[in-house]
């Protein structure tokens, strides 16, 4: 069980928006930046999005992120056949001291 | 270019040690923090600790505190990942992952492609 709460999948045809979700607690995403990663089928992680919701360089504008109290929310605008992924939050756990991630939602597009 | 080159994929018996690297290159190692995730089969991202080139302070994660020993050698730019006695359950990809200090909060901008373990009798 993820510490960061995420749906398992989620899809949508192409063109089309996806919103996923990432819900925490005041210990984690309630007073630290979250971040989201790519992770294209075999192929190791990408980050997207740092500081709830800035993009590293060479990451198109249609990933936006955003963050309201203990919950994180990923958008994919303009789906791609390539955005076909699974995508994870991540950030510190002040109790756990560690960094935590969430389970991972497998985006598939239609 | 900015990377971080893995070693090798690895396949051990229960009980044995083990140790696989991270060698940093383009970028300056000792203003970062390297750490390690892991990704056991099928399964979700974990992360597991991570080292300040700079001092080499070391944190890990409780569910890895004492099952493994990160460390890193600054003259040549590689962190390490070590267990002393494998378990099955140690099968997994094992990643490492860069953190900027400048960024607000803990996020990976840099990661490497990943080292196989696999822990078989």
């Amino acid at each position: 069980q993820s510490v960061l709460t995420q749906p398992p999948s989620m899809s949508a045809a192409p063109g089309q928006k996806v919103t996923i979700s990432c819900s925490g607690s005041s210990s984690n995403i309630g007073n630290n930046a979250v971040s989201w990663y790519q992770q294209l089928p075999g192929t190791a992680p990408k980050l997207l999005i740092y500081e709830n919701n800035k993009r590293p360089s060479g990451i198109p504008d249609r990933f936006s992120g955003s963050k309201s109290d203990t919950s994180a929310t990923l958008g994919i605008a303009g789906l791609q056949t390539g955005d076909e992924a699974d995508y994870y939050c991540g950030t510190w756990d002040t109790s756990l001291s560690a960094v935590v991630f969430g389970g991972g939602t497998k985006v598939t597009v239609l | 270019e900015v990377q971080l080159v893995q070693s090798g994929a690895e396949v051990k018996k229960p009980g044995e040690s083990l140790t696989i690297s991270c060698k940093g290159s383009g970028y300056s190692f000792s203003n970062y923090w390297i750490g390690w995730v892991r990704q056991m089969p099928g399964k979700g991202l974990e992360w597991m600790g991570i080292i300040y080139f700079g001092d080499s302070e070391t944190r890990y994660s409780p569910s890895f505190q004492g099952q493994v020993t990160i460390s890193a050698d600054k003259s040549i730019s590689t962190a390490f990942l070590h267990w002393s006695s494998l378990k099955a359950s140690d099968t997994a990809i094992y990643y490492c992952v860069r953190h900027d200090p400048d960024y607000r909060g803990w996020c990976f901008d840099l990661w490497g492609r990943g080292t196989l373990v696999t822990v078989s009798s």
